[in-house]
């Protein structure tokens, strides 16, 4: 089955720095890819999305690079804040289904 | 509340014992799906469902596990004679037409087997 997998399990910023949180797929047919962020006890959370058709897509105070050269995505956070403490999630979305990875979490020391 | 709603938030059972969890998606979306998170990993998917019909099933849902959704409204998710190794979070989401960005979690149901 389709892989998707994580770099880093942990990572740890200072309050107001810019967060990078990187992700591996292995389905170079997969064509559509979420960010999650999931706060302890909740559901993951949508934050944003990327087609395979773009290598960038940028949110508010997030953005999204996909290089399908070398399967990468990544997600940029800027100014982080406490309440982006969570563990995030790369998915890519295939025949109606996701598939996760074994997420990140960010620790976000104030 | 207009989320994708699970019941109950937590269970805890004895090995052996048989449970069912109920998820009500949000009213429009006519596309359910179950997932099942164990600690430190991230969603696997377990089924889907378009409006009543089960149109696909993982490899991880064993003959121990059913899944309806008799009326194409809310669902349930029953576990016959658990394993300590059931004990995970299954959550629920729900979408319209499998459209991604409308992909909406519950906030799980986490599954404690003694």
């Amino acid at each position: 089955g389709e892989s998707v997998g994580l770099h880093l399990p942990t990572l740890s910023v200072q309050e107001g720095d810019n967060s990078i949180i990187n992700c591996a797929y292995s389905n170079s047919a997969s064509d559509y890819f979420i960010w999650y962020k999931q706060e302890s006890g909740k559901g993951p959370q949508f934050i944003i999305d990327i087609r395979s058709n773009m290598d960038k897509r940028q949110g508010q105070r997030v953005t999204v690079l996909l290089n399908k050269t070398v399967k990468h995505l990544s997600l940029q956070i800027a100014a982080t804040q406490p309440g982006d403490s969570a563990v995030y999630f790369c998915a890519e979305n295939n025949f109606n289904k996701f598939y996760f990875g074994s997420g990140t979490k960010l620790n976000v020391k104030p | 509340d207009t989320g994708v709603s699970q019941n109950p938030r937590h269970k805890i059972t004895k090995r052996g014992q048989n449970v069912t969890f109920r998820c009500d998606p949000i009213s429009e979306h006519n596309r359910l799906y179950w997932y099942r998170q164990t600690l430190g990993q991230g969603p696997e998917f377990l089924t889907y469902f378009q409006n009543e019909a089960q149109l696909e099933k993982s490899r991880l849902l064993s003959d121990r596990f059913s899944a309806e959704r008799p009326k194409g409204s809310f669902s349930t998710l029953e576990i016959q004679r658990t394993e300590q190794g059931d004990s995970a979070m299954y959550l629920c989401a729900s979408s319209f037409r499998g459209e991604a960005l409308g992909y909406t979690f519950g906030s799980g149901t986490r599954l404690t087997v003694v």
